[in-house]
């Protein structure tokens, strides 16, 4: 079985402050992919980020940032300078043998981004 | 490219009635999933299918709830004798497993409340 855990419910920092989103997960399968989604207010799941279990390679994309580290079982993400339209829930998600297969959710942390 | 569609977008239904929500995925895509979000909790594996088979259902999918993919294109998702604590928002994803990046593009959802 998988599970993912996200520790922090909640998080409001002021506009242009960093902020780092923690993920934790299990499972036994030595291949897996890891996932980060973006569910601002109008509910849409966005996706944002895919790596496999592989590929331990920190990644950076503009003002996002995820750091992977299997000794850990940790896929954080953090966000740089932040601003106002980041304010969303952000969900970390596991699928385990193929990446298109069944994805298990973390509860997500709201990220409140205040002006 | 329009992406995940879902009808209807809301849905307020009595106790004991019977709903269905539709999905039409990304047209290219080959595998639909349906996931359920309650209120502040991350959306949870429902069922998902591979072109018209469905291959895998959760345990949360009682014998009151029913999907179908009759044709490999749309699927609808159907819940007889609706209860309270099916209030939820109902998630439909798509993804290509041929693809090299074959992660899951969501849906807009279906809310639905039972009263």
């Amino acid at each position: 079985a998988q599970k993912v855990t996200q520790a922090q419910t909640e998080i409001s920092v002021v506009e242009k402050e960093d902020v780092t989103l923690d993920c934790v997960y299990e499972t036994r399968d030595t291949t897996y992919y890891l996932f980060w989604y973006k569910q601002p207010p109008s509910g849409e799941l966005v996706f944002l980020i895919r790596r496999n279990s592989f590929d331990e390679q920190n990644e950076i994309s503009g003002r996002y940032s995820w750091n992977f580290q299997k000794s850990t079982s940790s896929f954080n993400f953090t966000i740089t300078a932040s601003q106002v339209v980041d304010s969303a829930v952000y969900f970390c998600a596991l699928s385990a043998g193929a990446a298109g297969n069944k994805l298990t959710f973390g509860g997500g942390t709201r990220v409140l981004v205040k002006p | 490219d329009t992406g995940v569609s879902q009808d209807p977008r809301h849905k307020i239904t009595k106790r004991g009635q019977n709903v269905t929500f539709r999905c039409d995925p990304i047209s290219e895509h080959n595998r639909l999933y349906w996931y359920r979000q309650t209120l502040g909790q991350g959306p949870e594996f429902l069922t998902y299918f591979q072109n018209e088979a469905q291959l895998e259902k959760s345990r949360l999918l009682s014998d009151r709830f029913s999907a179908e993919r009759p044709k490999g294109s749309f699927s609808t998702l159907e819940i007889q004798r609706t209860e309270q604590g099916d209030s939820a928002m109902y998630l439909c994803a798509s993804s290509e497993s041929r693809a090299r990046d074959d992660e899951q593009f969501f849906g807009p959802g279906t809310r639905l409340t039972v009263l």
